[in-house]
């Protein structure tokens, strides 16, 4: 059964670096999506993605956060100059419309 | 704005048992869609069943049956014959129709099942 992948499945990184979080959807999907969960708080949206361009954002996702897909397969997260605070589970999704998002396992980043 | 809202942080059944999860919802839209998703300890996020808003009939999937009541914005989550494997955050979702349109969840509700 295909299902969205998730790379790394746990990343710690210092604080003010850079980090990248990648994800491969399911291949005829046409959304993408992230999400982040703050430990032991509710799945927040940050942004979607739809025609190679971002349909819609979040609050939270302001000019430290941008996203790409590069190669048509992957689906990329950037996280630039992270902060303590950015420390959560972030999940991708995908979905074909307009039916449910299927969501990868999930990265868990640590900013130190 | 829409909002969803899971007024039962935690629950505990006894195995075997039956337990509902409720949520209810706001939002203006008449086209939308509202689902369940399953968070086990590994974190990934599993969906257990969906509810599109303009079908009467509720949704079931097994164990796993809705209370889908449109006009009082409430989507409660039924398990019968509950597992061990059922313990898990459960979170209640709204999707609003059309093309676009992210997901929104509650606060989630943390189930246990006792043996």
């Amino acid at each position: 059964e295909p299902e969205v992948t998730q790379t790394p499945s746990h990343q710690v990184t210092q604080m003010g670096q850079e980090v990248i979080l990648r994800c491969v959807p399911i291949s005829n999907h046409l959304y993408f999506y992230w999400y982040r969960q703050i430990l032991g708080q509710k799945v927040e949206f940050l942004v979607s993605f739809y025609n190679n361009e971002i349909s819609e954002k979040s609050e939270i996702f302001d000019d430290q956060f941008s996203v790409e897909r590069p190669d048509g397969s992957n689906f990329t997260l950037k996280i630039r100059s992270t902060k303590l605070e950015d420390s959560a589970m972030y999940f991708c999704a995908s979905r074909p419309d307009p039916f449910e998002a299927f969501f990868g396992q999930g990265t868990r980043l640590t900013v130190v | 704005a829409q909002t969803v809202t899971q007024s039962q942080p935690e629950m505990s059944v006894q195995e075997a048992e039956t337990v509902t999860l409720s949520c209810t919802y706001d939002t203006s839209e008449s086209d939308y869609y509202l689902f369940w998703y399953k968070q086990p300890p590994s974190r990934q996020m599993i969906l257990v069943i969906r509810q599109e808003a303009y079908k009467q009939q509720n949704a079931t999937e097994n164990r796993f049956s809705v209370n889908f009541q449109k006009a009082a914005k409430s989507f409660s989550l039924k398990i019968s014959d509950s597992q061990l494997g059922d313990a898990a955050m459960y979170f209640c979702a709204y999707k609003y129709g059309g093309s676009q349109g992210n997901l929104i969840f509650g606060k989630g509700t943390k189930l246990s099942v006792k043996p």
